[in-house]
């Protein structure tokens, strides 16, 4: 199975900031990575399929880029409704979409 | 409005069967090159993909191996939906379930979520 591994776990920012966000694929998954973002008591949603097509409706503030192993999850001028949790996903292996563990973004 | 609207018991007893229906509006079970999914999470285990049924010419079931063994995902026409049926139940089930669209193709995703049923398992 391909492992996800997303760091840091968790980051502290401001109204304003630019973070970014890592995913790390246990072996080469090419450009075959998703990016959604949780708030609490609520689903997933998508911002980013093929590592960095932007999903439909989604600020233009969030970019994905990356491929092979290594990926990344860009969100510039960060926003107060930006304060959730990120989650990559592979879907290299069809059907068995895994997921990384997450990334906590928090009000510094 | 396309949406999914997910129904089922929150509480099972441990050995029991885990029974959860996901109503689908403005799209249809079968419609050809769209996968219909269950997803879990719990805090311990993280999201998990558990199964999913689709139909092109005739219809598909995948399951995770760590669950084939005692999950079903049927659909049903009728009613334009599709269930998740786990059996055998135990603590370590207990997790928010959600029942998921995937549009099939190159790059594929979740992108339809239900809201979710948290489902405990306890005696």
């Amino acid at each position: 199975d391909i492992q996800m591994t997303q760091s840091p776990s968790s980051l502290s920012a401001s109204v304003g900031d630019t973070v970014t966000i890592t995913c790390r694929a246990s072996q080469t998954i090419t450009s075959y990575l998703n990016w959604y973002l949780q708030k609490p008591g609520k689903a997933p949603n998508l911002l980013i399929y093929g590592a960095s097509i932007l999903h439909s409706g989604v600020p233009s503030r969030f970019s994905g880029s990356g491929s092979g192993t290594v990926f990344t999850l860009t969100i510039s001028n960060l926003q107060p409704e930006d304060f959730a949790t990120y989650y990559c996903q592979q879907s290299y292996s069809t059907p068995l979409g895994t997921f990384g563990q997450g990334t906590k973004v928090e009000i510094k | 409005q396309e949406q999914l609207q997910q129904s089922g018991p929150g509480l099972v007893k441990p050995s029991q069967n885990l029974s959860l229906t996901c109503a689908i509006s403005g799209d249809s079970v079968s419609r050809n090159g769209v996968a219909w999914n269950w997803i879990r999470q719990s805090p311990s285990r993280g999201l998990e993909w558990l199964g999913r049924t689709h139909y092109t010419t005739k219809w598909h079931y995948d399951y995770a191996p760590f669950v084939k063994h005692r999950i079903t995902v049927n659909p049903d026409t009728s009613k334009n939906q599709f269930s998740l049926d786990l059996s055998s139940v135990t603590p370590e089930d207990t997790a928010v379930y959600y029942c998921v669209r995937v549009i099939l193709g190159v790059y594929w995703y979740f992108d339809l979520w239900g809201r979710g049923t948290l489902v405990t398992v306890s005696s």
